[in-house]
């Protein structure tokens, strides 16, 4: 069955630097691969959107790129913040066998510690 | 704010009762998912509907059963609870499926 492994539960690092968080899948080949924030009791944000053609992606202080070979994703936070701090979570977009929609499974989520 | 909204936050209730969350979507997204979020099984889809149709099934148990209705609103319905059935219950929506969800702020159930 498929699998999408954060290989991080938690990482620490000190303001100002890049934080890098490692998705990686298997068993599946997907069209999209997208990243949440998630903070504690609230419901994911959506963040970015890479495609199985793009390599990378930013937006502002994040950069997100897919590796299909490798079937891996990397997400970057560069001069990260306090405010970064919170629960990262990878998703790809499935289709299960014989159903219709297309509905996102998730990784367990990095949780990033950004301390000033 | 996501637009899209749940009701109730909070849901405190009894093992073999039933429940009924209820989901807005944002306005103009067909598609509605509910998600359930447990510490040890991180978030886990359960089922999704476009424009009233049964979309797509993921790990819902036969004790759970949803519907879209004609506005577009969701309501998942939990019966028989046990303790285990304790968990956050998100939905979501989208415009495109596959694409970039919309997740409403969750209801809290605790099955004592």
């Amino acid at each position: 069955s498929q699998k999408i492994e954060q290989n991080s539960e938690a990482l620490n690092i000190q303001e100002g630097k890049t934080a890098t968080l490692t998705c990686n899948y298997t068993n599946y080949s997907p069209a999209y691969l997208q990243w949440y924030r998630q903070d504690p009791g609230r419901g994911p944000v959506f963040l970015l959107l890479i495609r199985e053609n793009e390599k990378e992606k930013r937006k502002e202080r994040l950069k997100v790129t897919f590796d299909t070979t490798l079937k891996q994703s990397l997400f970057h936070i560069t001069a990260s913040q306090p405010a970064d701090s919170a629960t990262y979570l990878c998703a790809l977009a499935f289709t299960w066998p014989n159903q219709a929609g297309t509905a996102l499974i998730f990784g367990k989520g990095t949780t990033l510690s950004v301390s000033s | 704010d996501s637009g899209v909204t749940q009701t109730p936050k909070h849901l405190i209730t009894a093992t073999g009762q039933r429940v009924t969350l209820r989901c807005s979507p944002r306005s103009g997204d067909l598609s509605v998912y509910w998600y359930q979020q447990s510490l040890d099984q991180g978030l886990q889809f359960l089922i999704q509907y476009y424009n009233g149709e049964e979309r797509a099934k993921g790990n819902i148990l036969e004790r759970f059963s949803a519907q879209q209705f004609p506005d577009l609103h969701s309501e998942l319905n939990l019966s028989s609870l046990e303790l285990g059935d304790s968990a956050l219950y998100f939905c979501a929506s989208s415009v495109v499926e596959g694409r970039e969800q919309f997740f409403g702020p969750g209801t809290r159930l605790t099955v004592l």
